[in-house]
């Protein structure tokens, strides 16, 4: 299957910090980026949908300058965590899809964020 | 609106045993649907999907489902789980007529193959 490869896999940083994850699609060309937020023993909830070049859209109570997504290429976006807080302290997943509907999201490996 | 359930929190099996995770969905159209295997601290693997065509998929690592149209279920099964089985899955959906590529995540069933 596709890779997509995300980046890093763990960071810990300061409170009132910013803090940025990229997400990668290593062998196709990504039209679609999700980035997910995982809390624990808990589902994905999805934050942000984002299509190469144009802005990203967010899920309702996301707050889009708290979570910037940029997505500059067909391979790379990227989500920056500004200001962070320990209450944003979660593990972010990303995904990336191509082609059309039937086919499936590659996901990265997460990022496990801790604001002390 | 689609929605996925996966009504247990956690299915325990012994090792050798078949075992069986719950799906059931709702959307206002035909669905596509796939399940995805969470390891600790990890991202989601692609295990299998439903598009069309024959109900009973064959995925990964000896895992397949069964699409139900009027139990409007999607179960995942295995006919011998193994120890290295011990995950997180997760159901989704998606909606192809919804003119959107999200996934709708059930809340995940976390299996646990004693052995």
């Amino acid at each position: 299957g596709a890779v997509v490869s995300q980046h890093p896999s763990r960071v810990i940083c300061k409170s009132g910090t910013s803090v940025k994850i990229e997400c990668r699609s290593l062998d196709f060309q990504a039209t679609t980026m999700f980035w997910y937020r995982q809390f624990p023993k808990q589902s994905l909830m999805l934050m942000a949908t984002s299509n190469e070049g144009s802005k990203a859209t967010y899920e309702q109570g996301v707050e889009k300058d708290k979570f910037l997504i940029n997505h500059a290429s067909l391979t790379l976006s990227t989500l920056t965590v500004t200001s962070a807080h320990p209450e944003d302290s979660s593990f972010y997943i990303c995904s990336a899809r191509f082609g059309g509907a039937g086919t499936e999201a590659f996901f990265g490996q997460g990022t496990r964020l801790t604001v002390v | 609106a689609q929605s996925v359930a996966q009504p247990e929190d956690q299915v325990n099996v012994a090792e050798g045993n078949p075992l069986t995770v719950k799906c059931t969905y709702s959307v206002s159209g035909n669905p596509y649907l796939f399940w995805y295997v969470q390891y600790p601290n990890r991202g989601l693997q692609f295990l299998l999907k439903y598009i069309t065509g024959d109900n009973l998929v064959k995925g990964s690592y000896g895992f397949e489902a069964e699409f139900n149209k009027s139990q409007t279920s999607f179960h995942l099964k295995k006919p011998s789980a193994l120890v290295s089985d011990s995950a997180l899955y997760f159901c989704a959906v998606r909606d192809p007529g919804a003119g959107s590529y999200q996934l709708t995540f059930g809340k995940g069933t976390k299996l646990s193959v004693i052995p």
